[in-house]
């Protein structure tokens, strides 16, 4: 059973700090997706990285593939209040119309 | 921006009774999963779909559950005889086929 560590699964911190989310995994996965849900919503999809050592940016998110395609990182520069809410990491075992694997999430409180 | 539509948005129902899940798909995507989130817990897949049958299955996916594409544009999830833990989050996605896919906002079904 592949499995998908998130840490920290709380994390508190002040508008303007930067912070990283961390999802570990001893499986490789074909890809790994990073989703933002807000409560009682359904996941919406940030990024999805597929190569090993990949890189991508989205504003202020910055995501990483591990080199080896199990684990990936999530940092945030000068977080903002509106990046409050949960943050999923989820892998994909193969490519194309395969289950993905979700770890528990880390939920973000950016505080003004 | 296309969505995934599911109704009802919340759905109680007695436990031994029938419910079932509806989802309307984004219209040119092949691949179609149902997946569910217990309060607290993660979000596990539970089946998904493509070509009119059933690609793939979780252990949590057992008799008790059946899924259907009556038509062109609905999805549906079956649940006979619902338990008391079937009381989740149950979220419909679909995709291309391509990473990445699209989640619908969810219906909560609380069995009482």
């Amino acid at each position: 059973t592949q499995l998908l560590e998130q840490s920290p699964q709380f994390l508190s911190i002040q508008e303007g700090e930067n912070l990283t989310v961390y999802c570990n995994s001893s499986s490789v996965f074909s890809s790994l997706q990073w989703y933002r849900q807000e409560p009682g919503e359904g996941p919406v999809l940030l990024v999805t990285v597929v190569t090993g050592g990949e890189v991508k940016k989205l504003k202020r998110l910055t995501f990483q593939f591990g080199d080896a395609r199990k684990d990936s990182s999530l940092h945030i520069t000068a977080a903002q209040p509106g990046d409050t809410g949960l943050y999923l990491c989820a892998g994909a075992r193969n490519s194309g119309n395969t289950p993905l694997v979700f770890g528990k999430g880390t939920r973000l409180s950016v505080i003004a | 921006e296309p969505e995934v539509t599911q109704t009802p948005s919340h759905q109680v129902t007695q436990m031994g009774q029938e419910v079932i899940l509806r989802c309307v798909p984004i219209s040119n995507h092949l691949y179609f999963y149902w997946y569910r989130q217990i309060l607290g817990q993660k979000v596990e897949f539970l089946v998904s779909f493509y070509n009119n049958e059933i690609s793939e299955k979780s252990e949590i996916f057992d008799d008790q559950f059946s899924v259907e594409r009556p038509d062109g544009s609905n999805f549906t999830l079956k649940i006979r005889s619902t338990k008391l833990e079937d009381s989740a989050m149950y979220f419909c996605a679909s995709s291309t086929g391509a990473v990445g896919y699209t989640f619908g906002s969810g219906t909560r079904l609380t069995v009482v």
